[in-house]
């Protein structure tokens, strides 16, 4: 079945720093893959999204390459905030639309000042 | 305007007990999920409604009853609640073909 794998946290950095976090899946067909944020308190939010190869996703200076030939989906940011303080998820659904998103077990992120 | 909403936003209460969670979106969409996020902030699909028709249910004990009264509304009711029943409730909803979901605020449910 689909799955995500995505880097393990928490991570911890300065402002100003720059940001990866790793995303990789496994999937039949061609899936869309997506990063939701959650901030402390609050639900989910779509991040950005790609729904097929070498696309890039990209919102609030965040951005993300659908790399086909290594199953990636890694996000990334130049330079992060404090208010980039958040837990990222990583997600991928079928290529049928409307099937349920497979999430990626959470990073969660704090930047400190 | 709020695009999907539930209530309530935490919920305490004893094993045993019966509730209920609603959810409702304004955006037109056809279809609509529950998913449940456990302590360890892992998120797994629950149900999922297309046009008010039950189209997957992953796996759920049949205490968790979704109910879909029209297509802008999904609730999903618990009955006889245990301790691992404690979890954050999400709702989201879809527009028909895409692929693309967005999420309500969640539920908090807390079983004493």
């Amino acid at each position: 079945g689909n799955s995500v794998t995505q880097m393990e946290g928490p991570v911890t950095l300065s402002e100003e720093a720059f940001l990866t976090i790793n995303c990789t899946y496994t999937a039949t067909g061609y899936p869309s893959l997506f990063w939701y944020v959650q901030y402390p308190g609050e639900g989910l939010q779509l991040l950005l999204k790609a729904t097929k190869a070498d696309d890039k996703g990209s919102n609030k200076g965040f951005e993300a390459t659908y790399r086909k030939e290594t199953t990636s989906f890694h996000l990334e940011k130049g330079s992060v905030q404090v208010s980039d303080s958040a837990v990222y998820f990583c997600a991928l659904s079928g290529d049928s639309g409307n099937t349920p998103l497979v999430f990626g077990k959470g990073t969660r992120l704090s930047v400190i000042a | 305007d709020t695009a999907v909403s539930q209530t309530p936003k935490y919920l305490v209460t004893q094993m045993g007990n019966d509730k209920s969670i609603k959810c409702e979106q304004n955006l037109g969409h056809d279809t609509m999920y529950w998913y449940k996020q456990d302590s360890k902030k892992f998120l797994k699909i629950m149900f999922s409604y297309n046009n008010k028709e039950l189209i997957i249910n992953e796996t759920v004990p049949n205490r968790f009853s979704p109910k879909s009264p029209d297509k802008a509304h999904l609730n999903l009711h618990i009955n006889s609640l245990e301790l691992g029943d404690s979890a954050v409730y999400f709702c989201a909803s879809s527009r028909k073909g895409t692929d693309t979901q967005y999420f309500g605020p969640g539920t908090r449910l807390t079983v004493l």
